[in-house]
């Protein structure tokens, strides 16, 4: 039983646009909600993190959003560029950190 | 700072052989994890170790893996014997405490185990 899903498995943006990556979680013990991005051939890096006190939270082109009660967050780039091009992963803890769950990730590809 | 450390990066082995890969993590971080990430999937946690004890093991299959973390520090994933399954990509992560918005995980490269 998947319990952070990210439903798309790929997005195509045009660069300078928007780019918004979805992610649901089923587990009423999640508390905090990161975002990681993953180049090939190298480890997912930390890219954003909110926690379930707040909705919104940002840093730069990188915003997420938490619907508590829908279960949903999304993570909002704008404007895109070529380089945020990678895979990106949602994951899910309870709020000592325990219990961290990832999404099984959106390719992201922004077109020049 | 130095980033988490792993080696080896490439292994390849017949199944049923074993196989170890090792992680030293960043200075000062008391809780390692070690996550198996197939292909086209998220990292699924395998082990969480808190300085030199295990936090969670839940999904670790200990019929075939295991994990230490000696003097708190480096680490260690073993499987024996291999089944063509394991074919993922073993990722080490380290926090300095526990994994959560204040505290994310800073991950290696990754060891990418092929099992023929």
């Amino acid at each position: 039983d998947q319990q952070v899903k990210q439903n798309s498995p790929s997005l195509s943006v045009q660069e300078g646009r928007i780019s918004i990556l979805n992610c649901d979680y089923t587990n009423s013990m999640f508390d905090y909600f990161l975002w990681y991005k993953k180049y090939p051939a190298e480890g997912p890096t930390f890219l954003i993190s909110i926690s379930s006190i707040k909705d919104k939270n940002e840093d730069g082109r990188f915003t997420v959003f938490l619907n508590k009660s829908a279960k949903h967050l999304s993570l909002h780039i704008v404007p895109s560029q070529p380089g945020d091009s990678a895979v990106y992963f949602c994951a899910a803890s309870d709020n000592a950190g325990n219990m961290l769950t990832f999404g099984g990730g959106t390719r992201l590809m922004v077109k020049p | 700072e130095a980033g988490v450390a792993q080696s080896p990066r490439y292994k390849i082995i017949e199944k049923r052989q074993s196989v170890a890969f090792w992680c030293n993590p960043i200075s000062g971080h008391a809780t390692l994890y070690w996550y198996q990430q197939i292909l086209g999937q998220g990292p699924k946690l395998l082990i969480q170790f808190q300085n030199n004890g295990v936090v969670d093991d839940s999904q670790l299959p200990k019929d075939r893996f295991s994990a230490e973390r000696l003097k708190g520090v480096d680490s260690t994933l073993k499987i024996q014997p291999a089944k063509l399954e394991d074919s993922a990509v073993y990722l080490c992560a380290s926090s300095w405490r526990t994994g959560g918005g204040n505290s994310p995980l800073h991950f290696g490269n990754g060891t990418r185990l092929t099992v023929t």
